[in-house]
Parts: C-alpha cells; structure tokens; sequence
C-alpha cells in the first residue's frame, strides 16, 4: 500500500516556540488532512488540504500541500502546553486506494 | 455538530466472553468506520461501511464482526478475542466514502483482553 513518511518522530521544545513538522510520499497524493490526537481520545481534524500549492490556516496552525503533490507540512506557532499530543498527517492517494493512509505520526512535548 | 459517539469508553472483557462496542453519528453521513489503534501508532482501517453496507473488510479475523443496523449506528461485537487484541477502538464517519472525505473519529473504546 502507499506510505507517508512523517518527521520528525517526536519533538521536544519550549513553550513559545514554532513548530514544523512534514510528510512525504514517493506517490501523488489527492488530499492531505492533518489531525491532533491526545491520550485517551480519537484523532481530531485540524485542517484538510485539496489542491496543490494551498495553504490553510487555522489559528496558529497553518498547513500546505506540497506543490509536487507528494508532500504537506504543518506548522505551530507560539506553541502552548495544550498543543501537546500527537499530530498526524493522512491522505488519499491517486492510485486508488479507498482508505485513508496515515504517517506514523509527530508526538510533541513542550516544557514549560 | 461533527460528533461521533462511542460506548463504552473502556472495556476488560476475558478471552471467552462476547462484547459489542457502539459507535452513533447524526450527521447525516453515509460511510461510517473502524480502526484500531496500539499505543503510539496511527490508527489501523478495519471496516468501511457505504450506505450500510460492509464495502471493506481489511482481512479482519471472524472474531470481530461489524454490524450496521441503519445509517446512523455501528457496532462491533467481539467474541473470543486474544489478549493481543487490546488497543484503542476507533469509530469515523465521513459524508461519502471514497477518496477526499474527511473522517471524524469518535473517542474511542480502550479495550483489554485478560
């Protein structure tokens, strides 16, 4: 099946700073979403991406499609205790797979 | 309102008992999901419903066995399940299925199997 490299695996920072975090494919993909998931609950949606070269913002989140259609990045600015969890990205390719694809996603922890 | 709601939150079943997990959405969606999730790793696609209908069964073993009783409502009922079978059991539905939908998860059922 299709594979999405997420990176970093984890993160550690300070309160107050940017994050950035990435996927990459060697396929095409047609949609990138991007979900927040802390302990004990499901994935929540942050921000869903369509078309090549977007960019989407949601609050202090924002994210892209990569232009080649094989890559999308998600920024955090100003980073915040609550932010903490564990961010990944999914998409649907162009080979016609019917299920999401999931990278193995980014744990972030921010100290204080 | 993009919620789905699973019950119960947690479950302890033995190897020899039959349980089902619950899974209601009143969006209106038509496709509805099942992943399982181990700590840590992404989340797992077992089933996919299309119009209450089972369009996916990812080679998921007979001891899980999905239900849609109509377009609002999901279980799973489980039955002689393997201690390696706990993990986090994750509800979605999405407007269609198919490519470019968005899925939105329920909270989950976190199972132990003793």
């Amino acid at each position: 099946g299709q594979q999405l490299n997420q990176s970093p695996q984890s993160m550690f920072i300070q309160e107050g700073e940017d994050v950035s975090m990435n996927c990459t494919s060697s396929s095409i993909f047609n949609t990138w979403l991007w979900y927040k998931q802390e302990p004990g609950e499901g994935p929540v949606l942050l921000i869903a991406l369509y078309k090549a070269g977007e960019l989407t913002s949601n609050g202090r989140l924002t994210a892209q499609f990569g232009i080649t259609r094989k890559d999308s990045f998600l920024n955090i600015s100003a980073s915040i205790p609550s932010d903490v969890g564990i961010y990944f990205c999914a998409g649907y390719s162009g080979g016609g797979a019917d299920g999401l694809t999931f990278g193995k996603g980014t744990h972030l922890i921010i100290q204080p | 309102d993009t919620e789905v709601t699973q019950t119960p939150k947690h479950l302890v079943m033995g190897m020899t008992n039959k349980k089902s997990l619950k899974c209601e959405q009143h969006m209106g969606h038509r496709a509805m999901y099942w992943y399982k999730q181990k700590a840590k790793k992404p989340p797992e696609l077992m089933f996919v419903y299309s119009y209450e209908k089972l369009s996916i069964n990812e080679s998921v073993p007979s001891r899980f066995s999905p239900e849609c009783p109509n377009s609002s409502l999901l279980n799973l009922h489980l039955h002689a399940l393997q201690p390696e079978d706990s993990a986090l059991y994750l509800c979605a539905s999405s407007q269609f299925a198919g490519r470019n939908e968005k899925l939105f998860f329920g909270s989950g059922t976190q199972l132990s199997v003793l």
